[in-house]
């Protein structure tokens, strides 16, 4: 099975920063990655699939890069509403997620 | 707009079996793969398998292979997922969770997940 790997696990930051979350396949997935937000007690929201291709709705502060193993999601300038727990997933055959990543205010 | 609405809390004794709903809403159900992702308390992620709703197909996580089942009616829009022979580290909030691909036979991943349900606490306690 394929693993992922994120980091960090958590970052602190303030409204307007820049972040960048990595997360890394065990293995290539070419660009079958995807990046959701999920805040506490909520289901968790798709920002992000295909690598790079940005969700319907999904505010273009948010991005995503990489392919093979190496993938990064970039929130632009953080919104207080960002504040969440971000996971990456591979969607291969038998879909694995990432540990997450927490986005807390600094 | 669509919905998933899943079936409510459930308490479970060790070794019982539960069965959570997923009732789906505007959009074609057959169409779409349904998902199952669960999450333990504090917890992150973890996929438990697809259904196809058109042909009832199905693809479980290695994981949970003689566990769970995923069936569907679609005279109702509706999936379920039941897993049995419950142990403590079965308690976790389930989820539905549609493909974002419309693919009307046999779809190949990759596999994303676009509509979510509220998810259903089942809790395994003696």
């Amino acid at each position: 099975d394929i693993q992922m790997t994120q980091s960090p696990s958590s970052v602190s930051a303030s409204v307007g920063d820049r972040v960048t979350i990595t997360c890394r396949a065990s293995q290539g997935i070419s660009s079958w990655l995807a990046w959701y937000q999920q805040k506490p007690g909520k289901a968790p929201k798709l920002l992000i699939y295909a690598a790079s291709s940005l969700q319907s709705g999904v505010p273009s502060r948010f991005s995503g890069s990489g392919s093979g193993t190496d993938f990064t999601l970039t929130i632009s300038s953080l919104q207080p509403e960002d504040f969440a727990t971000y996971y990456c997933q591979q969607a291969n055959s038998f879909p694995a997620f990432g540990p997450g990543t927490k986005v807390d205010i600094k | 707009q669509v919905q998933l609405v899943q079936s409510g809390a459930e308490v479970k004794k060790p070794g019982a079996s539960v069965k959570v709903s997923c009732k789906a809403s505007g959009y074609t159900f057959t169409g779409y793969y349904m998902h199952w992702v669960r999450q333990a308390p504090g917890q992150g992620l973890e996929w438990m398998g697809w259904i196809n709703p058109n042909s009832g197909g199905t693809n479980y996580a290695q994981k949970f292979q003689g566990r769970v089942t995923m069936t569907r009616d679609t005279s109702i829009s509706t999936a379920y997922m039941e897993l049995s022979r419950l142990r403590s580290d079965d308690t976790a909030v389930y989820y539905c969770a549609s493909d974002v691909a419309y693919c009307g036979g046999d779809c190949p991943p990759p596999y994303y997940f676009d509509y979510w349900g509220q998810g259903t606490l089942v809790t395994v306690s003696s």
